[in-house]
């Protein structure tokens, strides 16, 4: 079983409308990172977050470290977020480990 | 300003001979992160070092490959006798101290023929 579970592993959505991305883990964490890659490769940190939510524009990220699962929302949805989402718990020790990643297409 | 710059950004190699990957990261960023990633895959942490020592290299797979940071700054990755299976993007990452956000390079893609 992987460490880190995302889904649903890929998403087509309709431009507008409301995103969840789920991610469970199974060991004990301090923080976790939400990435986003684009096609070509290149990734961008969107969030880091060790409790509660977080919020920058139209995405929003929740973490409940108790349950292992984190969320990442992203409102009003645009072609522009077609991209692959990753979840990166951290343990202790500093050492991230990654979901294989959310597949997102977003549709005009 | 700049963000972690890699080079090369491609590297094609024959199985058995030896490749460097470098990684130059943020100006002043104290941590750096080597990440693998296969196809299709999500990345694969292999080593991060806080300043000039190697805080954590659990993730290296094997005794071929090996990194340093010998000024706290740029960082080259090794690895020796190379192997088809040792194909894939290898990503670096670098944050200003080790519980902060990180920023990631564009990857270098080595291929093993």
């Amino acid at each position: 079983k992987n460490e880190v579970e995302q889904s649903p592993q890929n998403l087509t959505a309709q431009e507008g409308e409301f995103i969840t991305i789920n991610c469970s883990y199974s060991v004990g964490i301090s923080a976790l990172h939400w990435l986003q890659q684009h096609p070509g490769g290149g990734i961008v940190s969107l969030f880091m977050l060790s409790s509660g939510k977080k919020k920058h524009g139209r995405l929003i990220a929740t973490i409940n470290i108790q349950e292992k699962h984190s969320s990442l929302h992203i409102t009003a949805s645009h072609p522009r977020d077609s991209a692959v989402y990753i979840c990166a718990p951290r343990k202790a020790g500093n050492q991230f480990y990654f979901g294989t990643g959310t597949s997102l297409t977003v549709i005009p | 300003g700049a963000g972690v710059s890699q080079t090369p950004s491609n590297k094609v190699t024959e199985k058995g001979k030896y490749v460097e990957l470098r990684c130059d990261p943020i100006s002043g960023h104290t941590a750096l992160y080597w990440y693998r990633q296969s196809l299709g895959q999500g990345p694969e942490f292999l080593i991060y070092f806080q300043g000039t020592g190697a805080a954590d290299d659990s993730g290296l797979p094997n005794d071929r490959f090996f990194a340093v940071r010998p000024e706290g700054s740029v960082s080259t990755l090794k690895i020796q006798r190379t192997e088809r299976g040792d194909s894939a993007v290898y990503l670096c990452a670098s944050s200003p101290d080790v519980s902060d956000t990180q920023y990631f390079g564009p990857g270098t893609r080595l291929t093993v023929l």
